[in-house]
């Protein structure tokens, strides 16, 4: 059963500390997004990739984040420097490039920033 | 603005009954709104898609409406079990017809045995 993987499920840093998070989306998907959750804030899309290239990343604080996908069996999500306030749940997910398709999502990065 | 509401207080519901659960949204036009149901400490999990153009859409005890004119979906389990507690979130193509979806901050089910 085709899944999306992330690592690590857990990471707790200090504040001003780079981070950074992998996604390995599933085979053959070739749309890449990246979203975080909070309590307060829900679910929110910070970026998506189509084919490794950036369609939209209006959802991410510019200064400090940054996504990329090496290649197609790797996207990174980089925070520098981290801040408190970016803890979260950070999910990545993958899907087709149709917008009926539905998202698969892994099952997240816990982000501790002290 | 655009705004996706989705109830924020828990439903709780006997084991066995229907459990509806609403997605209202102001200020988009989806093309698509899908369902998705998240247990603690995972990521979601699709459950159902339905089309700006079809009313109704079922799947084994599911069943998921949409109306674009009162700007709303409403989905319902039938004989709900305890199994079935979970959080549930909406989400609709933010620009209507992209891969651009936003979700709703989902609803807590809880099914009372």
């Amino acid at each position: 059963d085709a899944r999306v993987t992330q690592t690590p499920r857990h990471k707790v840093t200090e504040m001003g500390q780079e981070v950074t998070m992998r996604c390995q989306p599933i085979l053959g998907h070739n749309t890449v997004f990246w979203y975080r959750q909070t309590m307060m804030q829900g679910l929110e899309l910070l970026a998506y990739f189509r084919n490794r290239a950036p369609l939209d990343d209006s959802g991410m604080p510019k200064d400090r984040f940054s996504a990329e996908m090496p290649d197609a069996t790797l996207a990174t999500l980089k925070i520098q420097p981290s801040e408190p306030r970016d803890s979260a749940v950070y999910f990545c997910a993958s899907g087709l490039r149709e917008a009926n398709s539905p998202l698969h999502f892994g099952n997240g990065t816990r982000l501790t920033v002290t | 603005s655009q705004k996706i509401e989705q109830n924020s207080e828990a439903l709780n519901i006997q084991e066995g009954k229907t459990a509806t659960l609403t997605c209202n949204y102001t200020n988009y036009s989806p093309a698509y709104l899908q369902w998705y149901r998240q247990d603690p400490g995972r990521g979601p999990v699709f459950l159902l898609l339905i089309r700006e153009n079809e009313k109704e859409k079922r799947k084994e005890r599911l069943k998921v409406t949409f109306d674009t004119t009162l700007k709303q979906s409403l989905f319902h389990i039938t004989a709900s079990q305890p199994a079935d507690s979970a959080t549930y979130l909406c989400a609709l193509d933010g620009t209507s017809g992209t891969y651009k979806y936003i979700f709703g901050t989902g609803t807590r089910l809880k099914v009372l045995a």
